[in-house]
């Protein structure tokens, strides 16, 4: 099992510049989840989805977009990059009603923009 | 406001002693508390939770006692070991986590030989 895949692990942007970070699982989980993590600022939601075609905002949506085509994959969307959206993106998935057992995380996107 | 509060940005516990990690929260919401650890240049690894029905969960080496009226957790790791050097996220959810978690700023765990 693959686990969650986050692509690329590396990236650097140019301010303005757009793209896409890209998340799959592989475990047929029903809840996907994006994280930000900045030096002393634990993990922050950004978006995250109860299932396909359902997505809502967590506490940092802006400057951020999502979509929730297929069960497996929840890529996130960079619209016009900023130097603050220099960070450490994470994706995580758990299968529904998780309660106690957790989301898996992904090995993270480091992002620098410039 | 943050709602999950690790107070302690680092902590320093010689091998075989016990750790010691605390969170605090603020929405009585809360119905499940996790903690995580991690490594770095890597993911968050699910570690054990406790039920907001419960007082306590332990798993091995890790137990994890909730105190509901002081909205207060910890973590304690008996003997720690080299290998529990991390830094350790304290999270919430509710209802399930459908709507994700709730995470403290984390404690920087470092165990000394």
């Amino acid at each position: 099992n693959a686990g969650v895949t986050q692509t690329p692990k590396f990236q650097v942007l140019k301010t303005g510049q757009s793209m896409t970070l890209q998340c799959a699982q592989d475990m047929n989980h029903e809840y996907m989840s994006w994280y930000r993590q900045d030096p002393g600022m634990g993990l922050r939601l950004i978006h995250y989805s109860v299932g396909a075609g359902i997505t809502d905002q967590g506490e940092v949506p802006n400057g951020y977009n999502v979509s929730r085509s297929t069960t497996e994959d929840f890529p996130l969307r960079l619209l016009s990059a900023a130097p603050s959206q220099t960070s450490v993106y994470f994706c995580a998935s758990s299968y529904g009603e998780t309660g106690g057992n957790g989301y898996t995380f992904g090995s993270g996107t480091r992002l620098t923009v410039v | 406001d943050q709602q999950v509060k690790q107070n302690s940005p680092s902590l320093s516990v010689q091998e075989g002693r016990i750790s010691i990690l605390n969170c605090d929260y603020t929405n009585s919401m809360f119905d499940y508390f996790l903690w995580y650890k991690k490594y770095p240049a890597e993911g968050p690894t699910f570690l054990i939770s406790i039920s907001s029905i419960k007082d306590k969960n332990e798993d091995g080496r890790f137990t994890v006692f909730l105190n509901k009226s002081a909205k207060h957790l910890s973590l304690h790791i008996v003997p720690s070991q080299p290998g529990d050097s991390a830094v350790y996220f304290c999270a919430a959810s509710i209802g399930g986590g459908a709507d994700g978690l709730t995470f403290g700023k984390g404690t920087h765990l470092i165990i000394q030989p």
